[in-house]
């Protein structure tokens, strides 16, 4: 168990829809991550925030956007689904600032279905 | 362009028997390599984790090696268990802390 907590496990949603993500990062951690994988795929990132701030940018499409809490859990949005977002989208942590990532834990992930 | 190259894509082994995997990286300026181990529909999990100072690095039967001047790095598991059987992940980390993550090398243990 890596700390890292991710809602929901699972999520079948139909096309044009908009859907929410949440992680909870490890006690203390200040960094998250979001990444997407979709079948087969390697690894791609999302977005970074550290801190409530954002830090970094990846592949992140203008459908999707993201926020970190006070509290430091975090949240993906993604609206006007379309089959080629169904993937798997993990969270991980990091007990580093945005000037030293060091070692990531991620969470289980969550499993985006769209129809 | 940043990026991470893995070799094979796919591995088959017996278990007990010992295995390599490679990665190819070109990332500049490079800070860091590390390998995740990826079951099946679970998060990755950290395995090593090496700066271009250090050219071996060992968590129990996972031995990781990284040549800075050939850009290579390998990672070698001993005596194979059913439990390896997983995606293993090579990433490299810029001095400007992105990671870029190789596409995995999928490897099956068959008793």
């Amino acid at each position: 168990d890596s700390g890292v907590t991710q809602t929901p496990k699972h999520l079948i949603t139909a096309t044009g829809q908009r859907v929410t993500l949440r992680c909870s990062p490890r006690s203390g951690d200040l960094s998250v991550y979001w990444y997407q994988q979709s079948l087969d795929q390697g690894l791609q990132f999302l977005i970074q925030y550290y801190n409530g701030e954002e830090r970094a940018k990846g592949n992140i499409l203008e459908r999707f956007s993201a926020q970190q809490f006070p509290d430091l859990h975090s949240e993906l949005n993604l609206s006007s689904l379309e089959l080629g977002d169904s993937a798997l989208y993990f969270c991980a942590s990091s007990p580093r600032g945005p000037q030293n990532t060091g070692e990531l834990f991620f969470g289980e992930g969550s499993r985006l279905t769209v129809l | 362009k940043n990026q991470v190259e893995q070799s094979p894509q796919s591995l088959i082994i017996l278990e007990g028997k010992n295995c390599t995997l490679q990665c190819n990286y070109t990332v500049s300026p490079f800070s860091n390599l590390r390998w995740y181990k990826q079951d099946t529909g679970r998060g990755p999990v950290s395995l090593t984790i090496m700066t271009f100072s250090e050219n071996t690095k060992s968590n129990g039967r996972y031995t990781a090696t990284l040549d800075a001047d050939t850009k290579q790095s390998s990672l070698h598991i001993t005596a194979s268990q059913l439990s390896d059987s997983a995606s293993y992940i090579c990433v490299g980390g810029d001095s400007s802390y992105k990671l870029i993550f190789g596409s995995g090398t999928r490897l099956l243990v068959r008793p």
